[in-house]
């Protein structure tokens, strides 16, 4: 079974660029989320989907980020204008349901703001 | 003060050492409880999860809760070079889809 697929893997733009990052969840997985780790940081959440549903956005900043998932399959995370702050690596996880909180994690996406 | 508390190490230890890597926290609300495992340049992985005071072991790993303490271990016995990786805790609180991660601890098994 293949995992959480996500692409690019590494990005390098220069600030006030847009950039997008996607996700491809595991198959059947209903909830999906973004996740932003700084260097030496666990993850933290961005959004969190149930199917393509938005259902907690509360750490999403919205002037600059933007989410979708449009089919409830596959996301799209936007940052426009990207600002040198925003260097991270952008990971997406996916869970199926049942009782285990168990997310499974993506390799993520490397972001270098210049 | 953050709610989840992690040594981020480093840590460096001798192959076929006892590794002990542990958690506390203050929110009394959270009540599963997670240990993830990063390699460099991966995703987290789910190495354990419970949800009640006492061990849980799986092979080598033991996961320890005292939730009267508000503090978690992860124990790795007979440690392989294989184990050198970033171990993040992880919780979150009954009904609740947000886990709160810990800052990661950065390991080194030595051969």
């Amino acid at each position: 079974e293949a995992g959480v697929v996500q692409s690019p893997r590494y990005k390098i733009i220069e600030k006030k660029q847009p950039v997008a990052f996607w996700c491809n969840p595991i198959s059947g997985h209903n909830t999906l989320y973004w996740y932003l780790q700084n260097l030496g940081q666990g993850p933290e959440l961005l959004i969190r989907y149930e199917n393509e549903e938005a259902v907690d956005d509360s750490q999403l900043p919205k002037d600059r980020f933007s989410a979708e998932r449009l089919k409830g399959v596959d996301s799209t995370l936007k940052i426009q204008p990207a600002e040198l702050g925003d260097s991270a690596v952008y990971l997406c996880a996916s869970k199926g349901a049942g009782k285990y909180n168990e997310q499974f994690f993506g390799p993520g996406t490397r972001l270098t703001v210049l | 003060q953050k709610e989840v508390e992690q040594d981020p190490g480093p840590l460096s230890v001798p192959e076929g050492a006892i590794v002990s890597l542990n958690c506390t926290y203050s929110n009394s609300a959270f009540q599963y409880f997670m240990w993830y495992r990063q390699y460099s340049r991966k995703g987290p992985e789910l190495l354990m999860y419970t949800y009640s005071s006492g061990n849980k072991e799986d092979g080598r790993f033991t996961a320890q809760v005292d939730k009267s303490s508000k503090y978690i271990s992860l124990f790795i016995r007979d440690s392989q070079p294989s184990d050198s990786a970033t171990y993040l805790c992880a919780m979150t609180s009954f009904g609740n889809e947000k886990l709160t991660f810990g800052t990661g601890t950065r390991l080194t098994i030595i051969p």
